[in-house]
């Protein structure tokens, strides 16, 4: 089983609806995070939430919203779509130990894939 | 700010060829490197990292990759291609001391001709 999982895999919606994109690891990681990816750019930083009481705002927050209802499970939902946010939508997970840095790696789910017309 | 360029967008070899795929960065302290490869409709995957140490990392997958910090440059290469490593690679950031708020590059694609 993937230790970092995504639902839905793909959505189409239409603009003004309101989407949930949700995640769930396995991992057992403090740290979520949800990335999206267009073609060219990369991919840039949503939100991040370093434990289940701590939420903060990435580089391109503006139009969305997320929710950590447990440690295991980070929730990114658009409130109204609007056609450019269509993308690829990637969750990801990462542990920091404090003894052992080079442990603090991201690991990726297999991304959403949200069509807003 | 921390950046990341990948100059190429997209490279063309052929399989059995070495490869060589450019990194630059912009960090004022020690950065946290890395490099994800994404296959057509999947996740990212982690190729290797470079926190401290050895300046020649070793990844999975045959890859490796060297820090210079002289050059601010943190390339991945390998030296025989399979058809398989077709993909998307992506180059990383984080500040120093963690990996969490990465900034990715822009991406190089791969094609292999076999």
């Amino acid at each position: 089983d993937a230790d970092v999982t995504q639902t839905p895999r793909n959505r189409i919606t239409k603009t003004g609806k309101r989407i949930m994109l949700e995640c769930s690891q396995t991992k057992g990681h403090d740290r979520m995070y949800w990335y999206r990816q267009d073609p060219g750019l990369g991919l840039r930083l949503i939100y991040y939430s370093f434990d289940v009481k701590d939420i903060n705002k990435g580089e391109i927050s503006d139009g969305y919203s997320v929710s950590r209802q447990a440690q295991a499970k980070f929730s990114l939902s658009l409130e109204s779509a609007i056609p450019n946010q269509t993308a690829l939508y990637f969750c990801a997970t990462s542990d920091l130990m404090r003894q052992d840095s080079s442990t603090d790696t991201q690991y990726f789910g297999p991304g959403t894939r949200l069509t807003v017309l | 700010a921390q950046s990341v360029t990948q100059p190429d967008i997209h490279i063309t070899v052929s399989e059995g060829a070495s490869l060589e795929l450019r990194c630059n960065y912009s960090y004022g302290a020690t950065p946290y490197l890395f490099w994800y490869v994404q296959s057509p409709g999947q996740g990212l995957q982690l190729l290797l990292k470079y926190f401290s140490g050895d300046t020649l990392v070793q990844g999975i997958k045959g890859f490796e990759a060297e820090f210079k910090r002289s050059q601010s440059s943190f390339n991945l290469r390998k030296p025989s291609v399979h058809w398989s490593d077709a993909a998307e690679y992506f180059c990383a950031v984080g500040r120093s001391g963690t990996a969490s708020k990465l900034t990715f590059g822009t991406g190089t694609r791969l094609q292999v001709t076999l």
